[in-house]
């Protein structure tokens, strides 16, 4: 089956700092990626949409120069969550679509951001 | 995407049939029906999908109505790993068709 990696799987930082949050499909290409994040005991909220070679689409709301998204390959995107604040602390999950009109989304395991 | 209703909460016995059920009245032609589950602090996990037919694969059977404005997801025999969070969304094919609105799902517990 379809298998997405995200690392770091759990990240502690002071606030201030950057952090970077890799998403990459094993064995599969992905044309299209999505960012969500989640707040305990609350559904997946999505963040943006990325494509390959693309600039990422963004749901409303979300801050695009706080939350950089980048899809350079066909395998890799990234999620950079720039001077991280407490608020910023939550559970980012990134998902991947294996090819243009596939329908199946496949879930990385998550990564979980602490900003003290 | 249309929008779907499930029930916040259910319990089930361990071995027995777990039957999830899932409103979505103003589902269009050319959506599908996915199902996905989310184990505590994992991300969602595929289960299943249709768009008018039953199926059934090897986690689940997922039965959707002659009219497609509601489905019911059943694991046939629910163990105590399968208590999560399981999600019903709706969704069309093409350019967009991975972005998925996630509502409230159902915790389903599975009791020993």
């Amino acid at each position: 089956g379809a298998v997405v990696s995200q690392h770091p799987s759990r990240v502690i930082c002071k606030s201030g700092t950057s952090v970077k949050i890799e998403c990459r499909s094993l064995d599969f290409q992905a044309t299209t990626m999505f960012w969500y994040r989640q707040f305990p005991k609350k559904s997946l909220m999505l963040m943006a949409t990325s494509n390959e070679g693309s600039k990422a689409t963004y749901e409303q709301g979300v801050e695009k120069d706080k939350f950089l998204i980048n899809h350079a390959s066909l395998t890799l995107s990234t999620l950079t969550v720039t001077s991280a604040h407490p608020e910023d602390s939550s559970f980012y999950i990134c998902s991947a679509l294996p090819g243009p009109g596939r329908q199946t989304q496949y879930f990385g395991p998550g990564t979980r951001l602490l900003v003290l | 995407d249309a929008k779907t209703t499930q029930p916040p909460s259910m319990d089930c016995a361990e071995g027995r049939a777990a039957n999830l059920p899932c409103n979505h009245s103003t589902i269009s032609g050319n959506e599908y029906v996915y199902w996905y589950r989310q184990i505590h602090s994992q991300g969602p996990q595929y289960i299943i999908h249709g768009l008018k037919n039953n199926e059934t694969n090897e986690m689940a059977s997922l039965i959707i109505t002659e009219d497609r404005k509601s489905s019911t997801l059943i694991l046939p025999h629910a163990t105590l790993r399968d208590t999560a969070v399981y999600y019903c969304i709706v969704r069309v094919e093409g350019t967009n068709a991975g972005k998925s609105t996630f509502g409230d799902g159902t915790t389903l517990t599975v009791k020993p």
